[in-house]
C-alpha cells in the first residue's frame, strides 16, 4: 500500500525551464492538493482539485499550472522556472464529502532554480 | 475567512516534562481544526482533530489538544515528551461552512525535546 508518491523527490533546473512534479495516490481519494513550504510561511495552497477535471486556484496559483485526467495522478507544472519557486512541495489527498476529514500528504519534493 | 496562528517559532521542554504547543484559530463559521507533525525532510503526519464533541481530543503517540470556543484556542499537549517528539508542528484550520476543503496552516512550531 503505497498511499501517497510523489516524484521526483529531488530536482535542481534552470530558471525559465519547464519542471513537471509528479502526485500519485492509491486511495482514490477525491480531493487533492498542492502546497508549497517555505520558511516563515508555513504551508501555502496553491491549486486543488475536487476530482477528475475539476481544479481550482488556491493562495498562490501565478506561475503554476495543474492538471487531473485520472483520480489517482495530480501533476504540477511549473511552466517558465523562476528562483523564487524554489521550494518544497507537498502534495495531498483527503477523502470526499467530509469537510472535517483530514489531509495526508506525500514525502515532497525539494526543487531549486538556479 | 479563516486563520490560525501559531505564535511560538520554538518551544523547548525537557524530556519528561509535559509540553504544550500553542495554537489560536479565527474562522467565521464552525472550525474545523487540526494538527500535523513533520520530522526532518518528511511530510506531514496527521495527529488529530476536532470536529464537534469533547474539548479534548486525543490523537496519536500520546497527544491531545484541547478546543477552547471562548479563548477561540487549539493547544497540543503531551504530559510527559520525549526527545523522538522534537519535531515541526503545524496547527490548521478548515471553515466547516465553506465549500472548500483546503486547510490553512500556521507558520509551524519547532520542538525541541532536550534529554
Amino acid at each position: 500500500d503505497a498511499g501517497i508518491t510523489q516524484s521526483p523527490r529531488y530536482k535542481i533546473t534552470e530558471t525559465g525551464r519547464q519542471v513537471t512534479l509528479m502526485c500519485h495516490q492509491t486511495w482514490s481519494h477525491s480531493y487533492m492538493f498542492w502546497y508549497r513550504q517555505d520558511l516563515g510561511h508555513g504551508l501555502r495552497l496553491i491549486y486543488y482539485s475536487a476530482a477528475a477535471d475539476i481544479t481550482d486556484k488556491g493562495e498562490v496559483p501565478d506561475g503554476y499550472v495543474v492538471s487531473r485526467s485520472k483520480t489517482e495522478n495530480f501533476p504540477l507544472t511549473l511552466e517558465s522556472a523562476t528562483r523564487s519557486q524554489t521550494s518544497v512541495y507537498f502534495c495531498a489527498s483527503s477523502a470526499p464529502g467530509l469537510a472535517g476529514a483530514e489531509q495526508y500528504f506525500g514525502p515532497g519534493t525539494r526543487l531549486t532554480v538556479t | 475567512a479563516q486563520s490560525v496562528a501559531q505564535p511560538e517559532d520554538q518551544v523547548n521542554v525537557a524530556e519528561g516534562n509535559p509540553l504544550t504547543v500553542k495554537c489560536t484559530y479565527s474562522v467565521s463559521g464552525n472550525p474545523y481544526l487540526f494538527w500535523y507533525v513533520q520530522y526532518p525532510n518528511r511530510g506531514l503526519q496527521f495527529l488529530l482533530k476536532y470536529i464537534t464533541g469533547d474539548n479534548l481530543v486525543k490523537g496519536s503517540y500520546g497527544f491531545e489538544a484541547e478546543f477552547n470556543k471562548s479563548q477561540t484556542s487549539f493547544h497540543l499537549k503531551k504530559p510527559s515528551a520525549l526527545v523522538s517528539d522534537s519535531a515541526l508542528y503545524f496547527c490548521a484550520v478548515r471553515d466547516g461552512t465553506n465549500s472548500g476543503y483546503a486547510l490553512n496552516f500556521g507558520k509551524g512550531t519547532s520542538l525541541l525535546v532536550t534529554p
